[in-house]
């Protein structure tokens, strides 16, 4: 069975643009949950999708977004990019919902913001 | 804030010593997971302990789970030099949301 996947791997933008991360999650998962990973402020929840639908989300500013398909590939966009979204951006699959099951990460993409 | 923190921050010890990591949370909580994560890459899960079980091993992994102390432990016997890595543990709580430690760091030494 094929992992998580993530695309793109790696990444640099600048100040002020935008981009849009995309994740794949493991076959038959509906639930896709983001990440945003810094040495400071270490693993942070961004938000969760399942059944295309946004069932949590964390404490981000709402440059922050996302979204999922109905195949459960799921997408998140950070608009206005600022310095501080340097980050490896985490996206992990589960079977269920509400972290009542193991999640699966992929490799993650290194963002950098120049 | 982190809902799990980790303690020791960093750990160093040698090929064939046991290495234990200790977490503790805030809130009530419906399982713990402990993750590993091999040098900025994604993370692997290791185990889970539901919050009505209080030990749990897988191969040479032992977790223990004290909910009147809020706090968890993982013991890694017989450490390797592939077992170097940062370890996290995650909480699982009411909020339904899972949340992170900032994690220990573990070298190995061979």
């Amino acid at each position: 069975k094929a992992g998580v996947t993530q695309t793109p791997r790696y990444l640099i933008k600048t100040r002020g643009q935008q981009v849009t991360l995309s994740c794949s999650p493991i076959s038959g998962h509906r639930s896709v949950s983001w990440y945003q990973q810094t040495p400071g402020q270490g693993l942070q929840f961004l938000f969760e999708y399942f059944s295309e639908t946004q069932r949590n989300k964390g404490n981000f500013p709402g440059r922050f977004s996302g979204r999922q398909f109905s195949n459960s590939r799921s997408e998140m966009n950070v608009s206005t990019l600022e310095l501080g979204d340097s980050a490896l951006y985490l996206c992990a699959s589960s079977l269920t919902t509400g972290g009542y099951n193991e999640q699966f990460f992929g490799p993650g993409t290194r963002l950098t913001v120049l | 804030s982190q809902q799990g923190e980790e303690d020791p921050q960093a750990l160093s010890i040698q090929e064939g010593e046991n290495a234990t990591m200790n977490c503790s949370y805030k809130t009530s909580i419906n399982n713990l997971q402990w993750y590993r994560q091999n040098s900025g890459r994604g993370l692997v899960h290791l185990i889970l302990i539901r919050s009505n079980e209080r030990e749990k091993h897988s191969g040479r992994l032992r977790v223990t789970l004290d909910t009147s102390k809020k706090s968890s432990s993982l013991l890694i016997t017989a450490s390797r030099a592939a077992d170097t890595a940062s370890y996290f543990c995650a909480s699982r709580g009411s909020n339904y949301k899972l949340t992170f430690g900032k994690g220990t760091l573990l070298t190995v030494n061979p």
